[in-house]
């Protein structure tokens, strides 16, 4: 596609059910990030897809939130057993490889509010 | 993860007036980038900068990575209102990773 998408562009949930949340990055783009961003504060790292390798997770808040990536294209977040500190906008960008991450395309995010 | 201070948290200005922001770490950084992000939009990046010292522009954006690689300023001159948004610094160290700063709310008042 032209650019980074993703959906929904928001999402209201209850307190502990799950939510997905996907993202298509740019066609030919190797290299795929997941950031949160709070009301007020900057882009917080999730985790990281770089082709074939297996995927930096160190910026996971706690072991209800995964995400993979098939096929080296469309990615999923998952967040389990939603909490209220959860809610945020989930900003998904991606990158043409790891030379050029710093060149990313960020999607417009999905807005996630849990009740 | 690393901390990026930014600086001021929000401005509101006149139209026509330059502005100035910036962006302090106590990590070095290789890379340093600045985005801006539209209202119900993803960031989008601005400038770059890959050298210490460099000093780049952008229309009316110019932006400089400072000498001890630890910060970064940017100014907006002659500003107009479609200037309005967040500013967001980044840092690079490595090879796949960025850290954001807080973000400048800039208003501007026609």
């Amino acid at each position: 596609g032209a650019g980074v998408s993703q959906s929904p562009s928001n999402k209201v949930t209850e307190k502990g059910k799950d939510v997905e949340l996907r993202c298509d990055p740019i066609s030919g783009h190797t290299a795929l990030y997941w950031y949160r961003q709070s009301l007020g504060q900057g882009l917080e790292f999730l985790i990281y897809f770089q082709g074939n390798s297996a995927p930096d997770k160190s910026g996971l808040p706690s072991d209800r939130f995964s995400a993979e990536r098939t096929g080296g294209s469309v990615s999923t977040l998952t967040i389990q057993r939603t909490q209220q500190e959860d809610s945020a906008v989930y900003l998904c960008a991606s990158s043409l490889d790891i030379t050029t991450n710093e060149k990313l395309f960020f999607g417009s995010g999905t807005q996630l509010s849990v009740l | 993860g690393q901390q990026l201070n930014q600086s001021p948290q929000s401005m509101f200005i006149q139209e026509g007036e330059d502005v100035s922001m910036n962006c302090t770490s106590s990590s070095i950084f290789n890379t340093w980038l600045w985005y801006k992000q539209d209202p119900g939009e993803g960031p989008v990046l601005l400038i770059a900068l890959y050298k210490a010292g460099e000093l780049t522009s952008n229309g009316r954006l110019t932006a400089q990575f400072g000498i001890t690689r630890k910060d970064s300023f940017l100014n907006i001159s002659a500003s107009i209102p479609s200037d309005v948004g967040i500013y967001f610094c980044a840092g690079q160290t490595g090879a796949n990773n960025l850290f954001f700063g807080t973000g400048t709310r800039l208003t501007v008042i026609p």
